[in-house]
């Protein structure tokens, strides 16, 4: 039972465009949301968070949206640049601090020059 | 500079092998987890720690055991290593907000 989805395994955007990225949960109990970013032969580095009272969280290029009632949050990186060519997880936790992270399955992001 | 440590980026056993995975924390954190990543799963867990001697089992963790003996310390066991277990290994800490993951180890089982 897939809790935390990533429906597209890849996605292929022009540097300097906007890259949008999806995810969908299933339990409504999840009320902290992160974005990583991996690349091949490495750990995942945390990008940005959200918790459930907000609906948006901002940071430099990268920003994460939620909407609960449609249990869907995005990340959108604006604009992208050859360096975020990487894999992208979604994941999701109880609470802000002392639980698990239910992670996607991932996007791998390709930015064409 | 916050650090996890994980300590093999490579391994390489043979099946029937009892392998130990390491990693260590700076950070002080209570808690830790262990993940395995393969191609289109995602990172799925393994087991968590909240504290020194306490796991929880994960997800996946038929194969597996783990110890924590100090807080800084969770060790991953593969009992008796089998193929399947070939995967990317991934160990975490956290206390509030976003995890903070080690380099990773590749095992592979022949």
């Amino acid at each position: 039972d897939q809790q935390v989805k990533q429906n597209s395994p890849s996605l292929s955007v022009q540097e300097g465009r906007i890259s949008i990225l999806n995810c969908d949960y299933t339990n409504s109990m999840f009320d902290y949301f992160l974005w990583y970013k991996k690349y091949p032969a490495e750990g995942p580095t945390f990008l940005i968070s959200i918790s459930s009272i907000k609906d948006k969280n901002e940071d430099g290029r990268f920003t994460v949206f939620l909407n609960k009632s449609a249990k869907h949050l995005s990340l959108h990186i604006v604009p992208s640049q050859p360096g975020d060519s990487a894999v992208y997880f979604c994941a999701a936790s109880l609470r802000f601090g002392n639980e698990k992270l239910t992670f996607g399955t991932g996007t791998r992001l390709t930015i064409i020059p | 500079d916050v650090k996890v440590t994980q300590s093999s980026r490579y391994l390489v056993k043979r099946t029937g092998e009892k392998v130990f995975l390491e990693c260590v924390q700076d950070m002080d954190h209570e808690n830790m987890f262990w993940y395995r990543q393969d191609p289109g799963l995602g990172l799925r867990l393994i087991y968590f720690s909240y504290d020194v001697k306490m796991k929880e089992k994960g997800d996946i963790p038929e194969g597996y055991s783990v110890s924590r003996e100090k807080k800084e310390r969770f060790s991953l066991i593969l009992e008796s290593a089998s193929t399947n277990q070939t995967s990317m290994y991934l160990c975490a800490s956290r206390r509030e907000g976003g995890a903070f993951f080690g380099q990773g180890t590749r095992l592979t089982v022949v």
